[in-house]
Parts: structure tokens; C-alpha cells; sequence
């Protein structure tokens, strides 16, 4: 079975900060893993997703993750956080063989002006 | 443009009458997922088909029911047997499993 724990559901940043949201999985086989952004009252956008090449992985907005074995982590970071971040962002895993993404509970990102 | 439609936006309903939420998508995917999407508790997921005239329960079925004829369209009915049938649901398709899912705009049902 595969899990998803996303640290904090709610995140505040200031403009310009760094913005850093955690997420830590659980997977019996080697994950495939996904960030997905949700502004209010809209559909889930892929930013980002890890399949097992490079584990530094870039997605859209300036936003990247790293994939980290020795600590179960898929972190999603930005070195400079814009008012247009201010999202509900979620971590979800996925493995060979399972047909089903898991989701996380979310994070709620504000950015304080 | 290639995505996925869901229709209506909005839909109000009184208890006791089934409702059928609309997804569409003209992707070419195989694989739809019907979510539920509740404040806190993230994505949940009702049902699943990966190839037509096949669909799978997914972690919270109960008082949903599915249909896939066409490769393009799942639709999915909350019966009124569904006890707190009040969310916002998402459609998504994917190429295939495990990779990443699409999704589209949401319906946002409420029942009073």
C-alpha cells in the first residue's frame, strides 16, 4: 500500500521568500511521485512529477522537487515565492503495477504581500 | 484544444433525487477517475476505468454508480443513497496507470 503525509496544511511565506512544502511517502515498490497545484474552485494542474530518472526535477513556475530515497521525501521548493503561488498544493504517489495516485491532504500556501 | 470538460460548474439538489455529474474528454486517454474532494481530507477516489465498458470501486463507491460506453465520457451518478453527497468533484484521464492524471475544472454539488 502507498501513502502520502504532507507536513503542515498550511503554509504562510513572505513575497520573495523561499517557499518550501514537505512530503514524505510510504511505498512497497519504487514510487512514481507527482506535485499538483489547485487554485480555488478549479481542477488540479501538474507542476512537477519524479519516474525515476533525475531526482532533482523541475516543473513549471519555477517550482522543483528532489527525490529522496534515504528519507522517504519529495519536497517541493521555489526560491522566490510570487502573490500568483498562493495555491492549494498536493503530493501524490503512484507505482508500477498500481493503477490508482494517492493523494495527500494538502498544504494551503498563503504569501503574505 | 485537447482536455477534459465537466459539466455543470455548479449543481443544486434536493435529498432523495439521484444527480449525474458529466466528464468528457477528447485526450484519447484510457484510463478516468471520478474524486471527491472534501475541505481537509484532500482527493478521494470513487471509481476508476481503465479501458472501456470496465470500471473498478475505488476508496469511498458506496451511493456513486459509473458508466464508460465511450472512451471519451464517464459519467457518474450520486444516488440517493450516498449519505453526505455535498462536495466539489473532479474528473481526471490519464494516457495510462501510474502516470500522470489530468484533470478537469470540477463540479461542485450541493444537496440541501
Amino acid at each position: 500500500a502507498q501513502s502520502v503525509t504532507q507536513l503542515g496544511s498550511h503554509v504562510s511565506v513572505s513575497e520573495g521568500a523561499l517557499v518550501l512544502l514537505r512530503c514524505n511517502y510510504s511505498s512497497s515498490v519504487p514510487p512514481y511521485l507527482f506535485w499538483y497545484v489547485q487554485y480555488p474552485n478549479q481542477g488540479l494542474q501538474l507542476l512537477l512529477k519524479y519516474t525515476s530518472a533525475a531526482t532533482l526535477v523541475k516543473g513549471i513556475n519555477g517550482f522543483e522537487a528532489e527525490f529522496k530515497k534515504s528519507e522517504t521525501s519529495f519536497h517541493l521548493t521555489k526560491p522566490s515565492a510570487h502573490m500568483s503561488d498562493a495555491a492549494e498544493y498536493f503530493c501524490a504517489v503512484s507505482g508500477p503495477g498500481n493503477e490508482k495516485l494517492t493523494f495527500g491532504t494538502g498544504t494551503r500556501l498563503t504569501i503574505i504581500p | 484544444d485537447g482536455g477534459i470538460t465537466q459539466s455543470p460548474k455548479y449543481l443544486f439538489r434536493k435529498e432523495g433525487q439521484n444527480v449525474t455529474l458529466s466528464c468528457e474528454q477528447n485526450l484519447n486517454h484510457d484510463a478516468m477517475y471520478w474524486y471527491r474532494q472534501d475541505p481537509g481530507q484532500g482527493l478521494r477516489l470513487i471509481y476508476y476505468s481503465q479501458i472501456v465498458n470496465d470500471f473498478q470501486k475505488g476508496d469511498i463507491a458506496e451511493g456513486y454508480s459509473v458508466s464508460r460506453e465511450k472512451k471519451e465520457s464517464f459519467p457518474l451518478t450520486v444516488t440517493s443513497a450516498q449519505k453526505n453527497p455535498t462536495a466539489f468533484y473532479l474528473c481526471a484521464s490519464s494516457v495510462d496507470s501510474p502516470y500522470e492524471q489530468y484533470f478537469g475544472p470540477g463540479t461542485r454539488l450541493t444537496v440541501t
